[in-house]
């Protein structure tokens, strides 16, 4: 059972559109972060969001961490073949604390010019 | 730029050998995290070094170890490879623990 969800697990849009992947758990997080990985580089981080209903902004990206903190989203607007990466959310559950952080399988997203 | 160096950045070899993955962690960061990334599997936690001292263990195969010297830098120790093996294999590092940094990454290809 994979504790974080991610969906879709692959898109495919083209340059200019808006798009808005998901990570979501039945557990309660502490915090969830955000990572971008380009194919065969290590993961870069993006964004932490902490605080439940915590919205951040990234230039075009915005993410938002869900009241309940179980949940959280990445909003692109305008995407940019630039864009084109795997998005990876992690995070560690509350009752977990002091194991090791988790990972979705991640959003692969193609944005063609 | 992470910070963080792994080395070698590709590595070539046959079942049943032994290879030795480095990494070195950001200056100031006293974790360290090993992570094996396959197709199918995803990002999946192998093991965590403290300052020295081993911290958790993830799905880490009993023909794996890894160890954190004093300098801080760490190597993975992947003994009697099988084909199964193959895939990227991460190190991060972090100060904080839900904020890591991750190195570029090894891809390890067992022939």
């Amino acid at each position: 059972t994979q504790l974080l969800e991610q969906s879709p697990q692959f898109l495919s849009i083209q340059e200019g559109e808006n798009l808005t992947v998901y990570c979501n758990s039945s557990s309660v997080f502490s915090s969830l972060q955000w990572y971008r990985q380009e194919p065969g580089e290590g993961p870069v981080l993006l964004v932490t969001v902490v605080t439940g209903g915590e919205v951040k902004k990234l230039k075009r990206l915005t993410f938002q961490f869900g009241d309940a903190r179980k949940d959280s989203s990445l909003h692109i607007t305008a995407a940019q073949p630039g864009d084109t990466g795997l998005y990876l959310c992690a995070g560690r559950p509350v009752d977990q604390a002091g194991t090791a952080l988790i990972f979705g399988k991640g959003t692969t997203l193609s944005v063609s010019s | 730029d992470s910070g963080v160096t792994q080395t070698p950045k590709h590595l070539i070899t046959a079942t049943g050998q032994r290879v030795t993955l480095r990494c070195s962690p950001r200056s100031g960061d006293l974790s360290v995290y090993w992570y094996q990334q396959s197709l199918d599997q995803g990002l999946q936690f192998l093991i965590q070094y403290y300052n020295g001292e081993e911290r958790a263990k993830g799905n880490i195969l009993e023909r794996f170890s890894a160890q954190q010297f004093p300098d801080l830098h760490s190597e993975l120790n992947l003994s009697s490879l099988e084909l199964g093996d193959s895939a990227l294999y991460f190190c991060a590092s972090s100060v904080v623990a839900d904020t890591q940094y991750f190195g570029p990454g090894t891809r390890l290809t067992v022939l």
